[in-house]
């Protein structure tokens, strides 16, 4: 059964302060690594895919990483509108998620 | 439409009541997902649908839990006999492919509480 732990549970950073989430999975055979950003009341926002080991991603300030074994979310300078939960998700036609990461950025 | 439109976007049901939860995909995507979300949790696997087929509901938690895709379009959860632990945000995701392998999108979810 595909597991997907992510950490820490939530994070706070101060505007411009970079850092990092983490996903770490066990698969069967990865078929695809998702990032999505969830805001309250709302479903998730499909970030990133990523398929293979050394793949990488950008979107403005985040940048999606993937090794044979987890997956880094990184925030480079965030902003408050940056503040959301941010899921992990491995597919094998459906996607098997993480708890999620809660990032709080304060101006 | 644009995206994923699921309706009501709110529903409270009273023990032992029926409900029915719809959601429409993006047109022309042939892959349909329905995901359980508790508060602080991710989504959890429900169902899934390619066209009208449903191939796959192994996370639907009873037989209380009904799901159905008649003309491969629109979907609709069914819960009968609602207890207070289907109180979650429901939460239903299209993608354009077969089987997946490709990013899937999200509706705004239906929040149900049971009471």
């Amino acid at each position: 059964e595909d597991q997907v732990t992510q950490s820490p549970e939530a994070l706070r950073l101060q505007e411009g302060e970079s850092s990092s989430l983490n996903c770490s999975y066990t698969v069967s055979g990865l078929r695809g690594l998702f990032w999505y950003r969830q805001d309250p009341g709302k479903g998730p926002e499909f970030l990133f895919t990523l398929y293979s080991a050394g793949e990488e991603k950008e979107k403005e300030r985040l940048k999606a990483t993937l090794t044979k074994k987890e997956s880094f979310l990184h925030i480079t300078a965030p902003k408050p509108e940056d503040s959301a939960t941010y899921l992990c998700a491995v597919n094998d036609y459906k996607l098997s998620f993480g708890a999620g990461t809660t990032v709080t950025v304060r101006a | 439409g644009a995206g994923v439109s699921q309706s009501p976007r709110y529903k409270v049901a009273k023990r032992g009541q029926d409900v029915a939860l719809r959601c429409d995909p993006i047109s022309g995507h042939v892959s349909l997902f329905w995901y359980q979300q508790a508060l602080g949790q991710g989504p959890e696997f429900l169902t899934y649908f390619q066209n009208e087929a449903q191939l796959d509901k192994s996370g639907l938690p009873s037989d209380r839990f009904f799901a159905e895709r008649p003309e491969g379009s629109v979907s609709t959860l069914k819960i009968q006999r609602t207890q207070q632990e289907d109180s979650a945000v429901y939460l239903c995701a299209s993608s354009g492919r077969d089987r997946g392998y490709t990013e899937a999108f999200f509706g705004q979810g239906t929040r149900l509480t049971v009471v």
